[in-house]
């Protein structure tokens, strides 16, 4: 069964250190999302990418965080500076394109670690 | 008022048991509803999909949705140890573009 798959599962890096997430959707689905998850909190939309554009961001979303689609399987969430409260797992997302589907299908995550 | 709200648990349930999991909604324009399965330090797994008001059964699981109440639900029948997991709830509308707004999730223990 086709999955969503995600790389590193952990990383841990220092305050102010660039990272990039990245993700390989499945291979059909055309819409993708980042979502992440502080420890002991909700699951929080970040971003969600149609067509090689950002569809919609949260307010989490501020300039030290950008997405691309640099070939056509990866996905990938860059943090420019990295904060301690970035600690989090995130989990990539993609759903169909097809009709009225909305459902999304997760990754396992990576957790990042801000040290 | 929170836009999702979900019962943290943490819930603990004989083997064999039948669970209710719920959640509550503000937003009256939701329309997708979708329950997901999630162990520790691991991604959601997408258990139920439905859409609108209505039952959804499949295997051990059904899904309901209540519009009019702004209520959801997910029922285990015949619990397995192999079900103690956090249970999400999430939901979109047409005008979100997919975007999921979630549950806190449900803790669930199913004891042998």
């Amino acid at each position: 069964e086709p999955e969503v798959t995600q790389t590193p599962s952990h990383q841990v890096t220092q305050m102010g250190q660039e990272v990039i997430l990245r993700c390989v959707p499945i291979s059909n689905h055309l819409y993708f999302y980042w979502y992440r998850q502080i420890l002991g909190q909700k699951v929080e939309f970040l971003v969600s990418f149609y067509n090689n554009e950002i569809s919609e961001k949260s307010e989490i979303f501020d300039d030290q965080f950008s997405v691309e689609r640099p070939d056509g399987s990866n996905f990938t969430l860059k943090i420019r500076s990295t904060k301690l409260e970035d600690s989090a797992m995130y989990f990539c997302a993609s759903k169909p394109l097809a009709g009225d589907s909305y459902e999304q299908y997760f990754g396992p995550g990576t957790r990042l670690t801000v040290t | 008022q929170k836009e999702v709200e979900q019962d943290p648990g943490p819930l603990s349930v004989p083997e064999g048991a039948i669970v209710s999991l719920n959640c509550t909604y503000s937003n009256s324009a939701f329309q997708y509803f979708m329950w997901y399965r999630q162990y520790s330090r691991k991604g959601p797994e997408l258990l139920m999909y439905t859409y609108s008001s209505g039952n959804k059964e499949d295997g051990r699981f059904t899904a309901q949705v209540d519009k009019s109440s702004k209520y959801i639900s997910l029922f285990i029948r015949d619990s397995q140890p192999s079900d103690s997991a956090t249970y999400l709830c999430a939901m979109t509308s047409y005008n979100q573009g997919g975007k999921l707004i979630f549950g806190q999730g449900t803790e669930l223990s199913v004891k042998p």
